[in-house]
């Protein structure tokens, strides 16, 4: 599974839109996109996956680069709560957990 | 339903010392992996066991080893405990096999050796 590049952190106002983006340009064509995030003292909780096309849910958005080197996780409304570290993973299907790279990701700052 | 629950929360150990984490998964998921978290080196991978065979292991010295039961628990042990090894240790599992590869972590073992 190939490794990801996300900015060390970002800002947002509260109530405001979220852009968080990933790179992922040696990506294979059966690695899914996921991403996950960490509250302060808690474990990772997944936020959303997706292969070719985005995804919603009902946590965010996920927009996938027609070329799938890249991606962008999209909160549509941040929130305090939202404040955390975003992580962006590559994880080939069926593949194991070994290969997954968590690096640094994202820390996400909200300003009331 | 439960989510994934590890124990102790909290622990203080020293130098030399061994030490015993416990992970139950979420019932129905017979994958349980254990990663190590610092400050320095972020989220690393430690090991995966699935059906009690260990699947995967991380960049660890042989100090680290773990273990899966026919309930699918999984117990991660680090003997002779070094001070580097101050780090939060989270299980997570996940239903092996599925394409989601969802995996649901526990809230951690905080780990102190002094």
């Amino acid at each position: 599974d190939a490794k990801t590049t996300q900015p060390n952190s970002m800002e947002s106002n509260e109530e405001e839109p979220v852009h968080l983006p990933c790179n992922h340009s040696t990506i294979s064509g059966t690695d899914y996109i996921h991403w996950y995030r960490q509250l302060p003292s808690q474990g990772p909780e997944y936020v959303i996956h997706g292969l070719t096309s985005n995804v919603n849910n009902r946590m965010a958005s996920l927009a996938i680069a027609e070329d799938r080197k890249s991606s962008t996780l999209i909160l549509h409304r941040a929130t305090l709560r939202d404040a955390a570290v975003y992580y962006c993973i590559l994880w080939g299907y069926g593949g194991s957990q070994g290969n997954l790279i968590f690096g640094k990701g994202t820390k996400l700052s909200v300003k009331p | 339903k439960a989510g994934v629950t590890q124990t102790p929360r909290y622990l203080i150990k020293t130098r030399g010392q061994q030490v015993t984490l416990s992970c139950s998964p979420i019932s129905g998921h017979r994958s349980v992996s254990w990663y190590q978290q610092t400050p320095g080196q972020g989220l690393q991978f430690l090991f995966e066991y699935f059906s009690e065979t260990q699947r995967n292991k991380g960049n660890f010295p042989g100090r680290f080893s773990g273990r899966q039961f026919s309930n699918s628990r999984s117990e991660m042990n680090v003997s002779t405990l070094e001070l580097g090894d101050s780090a939060l240790y989270l299980c997570a599992s996940s239903m092996a096999g599925k394409d989601t590869g969802e995996l649901f972590f526990g809230e951690g073992s905080r780990l102190t050796v002094l």
